[in-house]
This record gives C-alpha cells, sequence and structure tokens, in this order.
C-alpha cells in the first residue's frame, strides 16, 4: 500500500514562530520528496523537493529527510501570516513511474 | 514566469453528459498529468502522459476517461459520462522532465472545479 500520511491539523503559531509540518511514507525505496502549499480554493504551489537524507534550506524553509525513519518535513521559520494555508507531501514511490502520491494535508494557521 | 494555464475554470454539467476539460502546459515541458481533488480529500494521481502516449494510469483512470494532446500546446482530458462522484476540482500540471530523472517537479495548473449535478 503507497501511502503517505500527515497530521491533517490545524496546526496553529504565532507570527515569527517556527511551524514544523511533518510526514511519513510507507514504502522504504522511496526517494523523491515534495512539499506543496495549497490556499483554499487554488492549486497546489511546489516549495520545496528533497532526495537526499539532512537538511535542505531555501529561504525560511527547511526540509529535513530522514530515509530510515521514513519521515520528512518542513519547517517554516519566521512564520507570516501569508503562511496560513495547506501544506502537502508528495512522494514518488518505486516502480510506479511519475506519479506524486499526496497526503491529506496540514492546515496551517498562523496569528498575527 | 510561464504558468500552466486550463479552461474553463468551473464547468457544470449533468450526469451522463461528456465533459472536456483543457489544459496549456509550459511551452517546454515535455511530462503532462491530470490530478484530482474531490473536496476536502487529497489530492490523487489520475494520468500521466509522454511522447504522445499515456505513461501512467491510475485505478481512478477507467474507460469513462481519455486524454489527448490535439496540438502542440493543448493537452485534453474527455470524461464520457459524467457520475455525480465525478465533482472535483480537476489539475492539470507539467514537468519539463520526468521527476525520475531529477529535480523535475510538477507545475500545477490553477484548476477546472467541475460539478456533476
Amino acid at each position: 500500500q503507497k501511502e503517505v500520511e500527515q497530521n491533517s491539523g490545524p496546526l496553529s503559531v504565532p507570527e515569527g514562530a517556527i511551524a514544523s509540518l511533518n510526514c511519513t511514507y510507507s514504502d522504504r525505496g522511496s526517494q523523491s520528496f515534495f512539499w506543496y502549499r495549497q490556499y483554499s480554493g487554488k492549486s497546489p504551489e511546489l516549495i520545496m523537493f528533497i532526495y537526499s537524507n539532512g537538511d535542505k534550506e531555501d529561504g525560511r524553509f527547511t526540509a529535513q529527510l530522514n530515509k530510515a525513519s521514513q519521515y520528512v518535513s518542513l519547517l517554516i521559520r519566521d512564520s507570516q501570516p501569508s503562511d496560513s494555508a495547506t501544506y502537502l507531501c508528495a512522494a514518488l514511490f518505486p516502480n510506479t513511474g511519475n506519479q506524486f502520491y499526496f497526503g491529506t494535508g496540514t492546515s496551517l494557521t498562523v496569528i498575527p | 514566469e510561464p504558468e500552466v494555464t486550463q479552461t474553463p475554470s468551473h464547468q457544470v454539467t449533468q450526469m451522463g453528459q461528456e465533459v472536456i476539460l483543457r489544459c496549456v502546459p509550459i511551452s517546454n515541458h515535455l511530462y503532462f498529468y491530470w490530478y484530482r481533488q474531490i473536496l476536502g480529500q487529497k489530492v490523487e494521481f489520475l494520468v500521466s502522459f509522454y511522447n504522445n502516449e499515456i505513461s501512467e494510469k491510475s485505478e481512478i483512470f477507467d474507460d469513462q476517461f481519455s486524454v489527448e494532446r490535439p496540438d502542440g500546446s493543448n493537452f485534453t482530458l474527455k470524461i464520457r459520462s459524467t457520475k455525480l462522484e465525478d465533482s472535483a476540482m480537476y489539475f492539470c500540471a507539467s514537468s519539463e522532465r520526468s521527476p525520475r530523472e531529477g529535480t523535475y517537479e510538477q507545475y500545477f495548473g490553477p484548476g477546472t472545479r467541475l460539478t456533476v449535478t
């Protein structure tokens, strides 16, 4: 079974704090992971991708991948009210071509 | 900045009718995808398309669905006989290369909201 699991939230953090979003996946052989942001009624927007174990930073965003634990996370530093959205984790599983498997998403609210 | 476009933004149809959803992928992209998202649920893969043929499809993509690239720019999803449960947001996406070849992420269009009554 190919599953990507996320806590649906809602997660609330005060403005300026660090928001931590987590995702687990079912197939240890998965290689590629993507974080998308989706505002209500809008399409998913790519934030970051990560392939290698460890951390990958891009501006206020840091993706972390731990393949041994089958765990990928997204940290948002200095959270802003404009970061309030649903964050989708997606994975590519082995032997499934180019299908992205999405989690249900975590709803984040940044409180001013 | 190049973007994926989709038309119409909202389509209302009666059960049993055929609908065609249209997409214009980013011009230098070679891989095209359709996803759907039922309200409040996760984004689900339907089909991927490369070199004028389907490369993968999910269990959702049954005989009622078809895709076509009728010219050099458009990519369409046809639902032959719509059902109530086809009501969803349909997203088209494209990528420059296969995501498996490296950092070739998928860019999503704004979506078409399909309402079947």
